[in-house]
């Protein structure tokens, strides 16, 4: 399947650390990517797991375990800026790289 | 210095009409793509072309045609616009589709919000 579910809202506080889940069912797993992207704009790439294990990566880090189809993003030190949607994305073997995105989930900071 | 251009940011247009986005990346990228990303956020992919070569075409209405002059450019035409193509379009270009490699992360422009009145 190409099925990738992460929750749809979260709320922190500025400060706080909070931790984002990624559940999939990839075919042909190839990797995991977290993007960024703020109301309006552009995704932007934030982390890219394919080996079991966190990756860290100054207040943000990414975590993957392959054999449970499960990744998180992990902010620390939240700060208001941080306020955006955040993309799980995987893409297919095959040949060719073709990113299967996650809906989102929209993590709100508040003072 | 833009990565990934794309043209125009906006555009607002009457049901029926004929319009196109334009692409273009300045990374060297051999592979491009067309993004839809709906009312609900979800980014959905349409299109990828590898070296001016369609790799990837998604379940797609043929109103829409992509083209790829070069591999430095993609642009998207589409035809008859409906209510329902009201969206923000983003292109994307990454290293190689082939593989796995943090390389192959994407790189988007930032997007065209049409509307579709």
């Amino acid at each position: 399947g190409q099925n990738i579910d992460q929750p749809t809202e979260m709320t922190a506080t500025e400060g706080a650390i909070v931790q984002i889940n990624c559940t999939y069912q990839t075919s042909g797993f190839n990797g995991l990517f977290w993007y960024q992207q703020h109301a309006g704009e552009a995704p932007t790439f934030l982390s890219y797991n394919v080996l079991d294990g966190l990756e860290e990566k100054g207040r943000f880090s990414s975590f993957l375990s392959r054999s449970k189809g499960y990744s998180y993003l992990l902010l620390k030190e939240l700060q208001m800026k941080d306020s955006a949607s955040y993309l799980c994305a995987g893409p297919f073997s095959g040949g060719y790289n073709k990113l299967i995105f996650g809906a989102g989930t929209r993590l709100a900071v508040h003072p | 210095d833009t990565a990934v251009s794309q043209t125009p940011k906006y555009l607002v247009t009457q049901m029926g009409n004929d319009k196109s986005i334009k692409c273009e990346q300045n990374l060297g990228h051999d592979t491009m793509y067309w993004y839809k990303q709906d009312s609900k956020k979800f980014l959905k992919i349409m299109f990828s072309y590898n070296n001016k070569e369609l790799i990837i075409n998604e379940t797609v209405p043929n109103r829409f045609s992509p083209k790829s002059p070069d591999k430095a450019h993609l642009n998207l035409h589409i035809n008859s616009l409906e209510l329902g193509d009201s969206a923000v379009y983003f292109c994307a270009s990454s290293q190689d589709g082939r593989g796995s490699n943090q390389d192959y992360g994407y790189t988007f422009g930032s997007g065209t919000r049409l509307t579709v009145v």
